[in-house]
Formats: C-alpha cells, structure tokens, sequence
C-alpha cells in the first residue's frame, strides 16, 4: 500500500517470547493506528499514536506495548506472547485525528503472527 | 455500546450480477461511514465516504446509500467482476476529543463466480 508499510508480513513465534511489529509511513501524517483483525471480530484498536512520543490506548491493549520515536516510524511490542494474540495485525496512518471527506485512514498491508 | 452488523455474512454470485450488502448501526455521536474493501492478504482500501447529510454515493459499479434515520447503509454492486471478490467491511465513525473512534463491522465475504 502507497506509503505505509508494515514488518514482517508474517511471523510464527512461541509463546512467553517477545514480539515487536513494525509500521513505517512515508506520508509524515500525525496519526498512527494499530489493529487486530480477528475471525468473527471487527478490526479491533491496540494502541494509537497522535504525534511523537504521544500514544493512547485503545479498547485491546492489555498485553501490548508501543513506541514512535520519529514521525514514520510507530511500533508495537507484544512483551511476552501468549496463543490469543495470534492474529492478523494491520497498521493505519491519518492527517487528521477525525477521518473526513478528504481525509481517510490507509492501511497497510498487514501482519500474520502466530503464536504456538 | 457502539456496533455495526453486516448482513449477510457470506455471499455467492455469478459474474455480471448485482448485490447489495447490507450495514446496521448503533454509533454516536455520528460522524460518517465508510464503505472499505479488503482483498485476501491485504488492508482495507476505502470505496466510500458519506456523511449524515449524504443518502447516496457512487464510485464507478460501487453505490453506497445512507438513511441516518434508521441508521442503516447498504453497498450496490453492479455487474460484479471475478476482481469483485473481497470482503466488504462497513466502518462507522464517531466523533471524539483527540481522534476518532472507528467502529469496525465484520465484513461480508463475497466471491464472484463464473
């Protein structure tokens, strides 16, 4: 997807490890998202991020942690992880913190970890 | 409790047939809602915006409609194309203090067939 990528595409991990995901954009937009998508689930907000070292939780963040540094970058940590954060997790970029007519979330590609 | 449901879950059609996908739901306070479609293996990728004074809106065989009073949408689309198979995810937003808060539905998975 145009200016936003994400890493790895996919990942197999054990359980009790630690994890960090990676979202980098190329917009230099203000916000970051991350999400889980989950069958059965609407995409469900972990954490976001309104600018530089500004983050805020969102409504599944237990047992996730992250981290922007610089503008293009946003991360997310799984500290130690368990089976149920084996997911599909997608990273979104904004220019404004309320999506209007002209501006809209983009997505990225996407990341499948699991966790055995 | 902010929630969108989408009907039907899964659908089968014909290549050069119409659908129309439907979206119910329960979000305030309301700001707008998104049609978005999503390919195996790839991120949601916007259709449509509309916001509560818009009831209808077109991009290229994708027709959205909007009745803000019985809060429901529904996605039109003509003369399907194999390229159409996707999952079809209806996303409501409402307005916040320092971001939005998107409500997510479930999608609707269609596959078009020969």
């Amino acid at each position: 997807d145009a200016g936003i990528t994400q890493s790895p595409r996919h990942k197999v991990t054990e359980t009790g490890t630690p994890v960090t995901l990676r979202c980098h954009q190329t917009e230099n937009h203000r916000y970051m998202y991350w999400y889980r998508q989950d069958p059965g689930h609407g995409l469900r907000l972990i954490h976001y991020s309104y600018g530089v070292k500004d983050t805020d939780k969102g409504e599944v963040s237990d047992g996730y942690s992250v981290s922007r540094s610089k503008t293009e970058d946003f991360l997310l940590t799984l500290e130690s992880a368990t089976s149920s954060q084996t997911s599909v997790y997608f990273c979104a970029i904004t220019a404004v913190g309320q999506p209007t007519i002209n501006y809209g979330y983009t997505f990225g590609s996407g990341t499948r970890l699991t966790v055995v | 409790k902010n929630q969108v449901e989408q009907s039907p879950q899964s659908l089968i059609i014909l290549e050069g047939k119409n659908c129309t996908l439907q979206c119910n739901y329960t979000v305030s306070p309301f700001s707008n809602l998104r049609w978005y479609k999503q390919d195996t293996g790839r991120g949601p990728v916007s259709l449509t915006i509309m916001t509560f004074s818009e009831n209808t809106k077109s991009n290229g065989r994708y027709t959205a409609t909007l009745d803000a009073d019985t809060k429901q949408s529904s996605l039109h689309i003509t003369a399907s194309q194999l390229s159409d198979s996707a999952s079809y995810i209806c996303v409501v937003s409402a307005r916040t203090g320092t971001a939005s808060k998107l409500t997510f539905g479930t999608g609707t998975r269609l596959q078009v067939t020969l």
